[in-house]
């Protein structure tokens, strides 16, 4: 049992370049969610999904899109990456029954 | 909209003692889950306990408890017995039930245990 696995695990972009971070997961959740962690601020919320063509924007959704087209896929693409992209990025999965999400283990980014 | 504070940004505690985490959040929602996480320096966030809001009895996960003060809106998780492999980034997240799992976490709080 892979739970949710995030690749890759660490990308260097160039400002302006345009890239995929894929997530997959292999226990049936309905819900599937991208956060970003900066240091001091924790994680944040960019998009979350409660199912295959569902999708909504997070706390902070500007130069992120997502899609949804299966139960378990739910890939994060920046469109046009910023130095301010620079984080650490994790993508996260749970049964809408209140018991937490099992967390990828995480894309390191660096946009230069 | 939901707020989790964790206003201590460091803390250090000797191997086998015990230590404790503070976690402050803002709603006005009635129904919600609250959640410890734990991030080792590999990086993985890792679920350690979890607490519903409608349950008083306070959550416990063999040497992780909880102090859950519903009314004082304070969520503190208390580590008995520390090992060095407790060494870790710790988030206290909050949970809306209805909220499609969305999940808002604290600054977090560097533990590091030590000989």
């Amino acid at each position: 049992n892979a739970g949710v696995t995030q690749t890759p695990k660490f990308q260097v972009l160039k400002t302006g370049q345009s890239m995929t971070l894929q997530c997959a997961q292999d226990m049936n959740h309905e819900y599937m969610s991208w956060y970003r962690q900066d240091p001091g601020m924790g994680l944040r919320l960019i998009h979350y999904s409660v199912g295959a063509g569902i999708t909504d924007q997070g706390e902070v959704p500007n130069g992120y899109n997502v899609s949804r087209s299966t139960t378990e896929d739910f890939p994060l693409r920046l469109l046009s990456a910023a130095p301010s992209q620079t984080s650490v990025y994790f993508c996260a999965s749970s049964h809408p029954d209140g018991y937490g999400y099992t967390f990828g283990s995480g894309t390191r980014l660096t946009v230069v | 909209a939901q707020t989790v504070t964790q206003s201590q940004p460091e803390m250090s505690v000797q191997e086998a003692e015990t230590v404790t985490l503070s976690c402050t959040y803002d709603t006005s929602e009635s129904n919600y889950y609250l959640f410890w996480y734990k991030q080792p320096p590999s990086r993985q966030m890792i679920l350690v306990i979890r607490q519903e809001a409608y349950k008083q009895q306070n959550a416990t996960e063999n040497r992780f408890s909880v102090n859950f003060q519903k009314a004082a809106k304070s969520f503190s998780l208390k580590i008995s017995d520390s090992q060095l492999g407790d060494t870790a980034m710790y988030f206290c997240a909050f949970m809306a039930t209805g909220t499609a799992s969305k999940l808002t976490f604290g600054t977090g709080t560097r533990l590091q245990v030590t000989l």
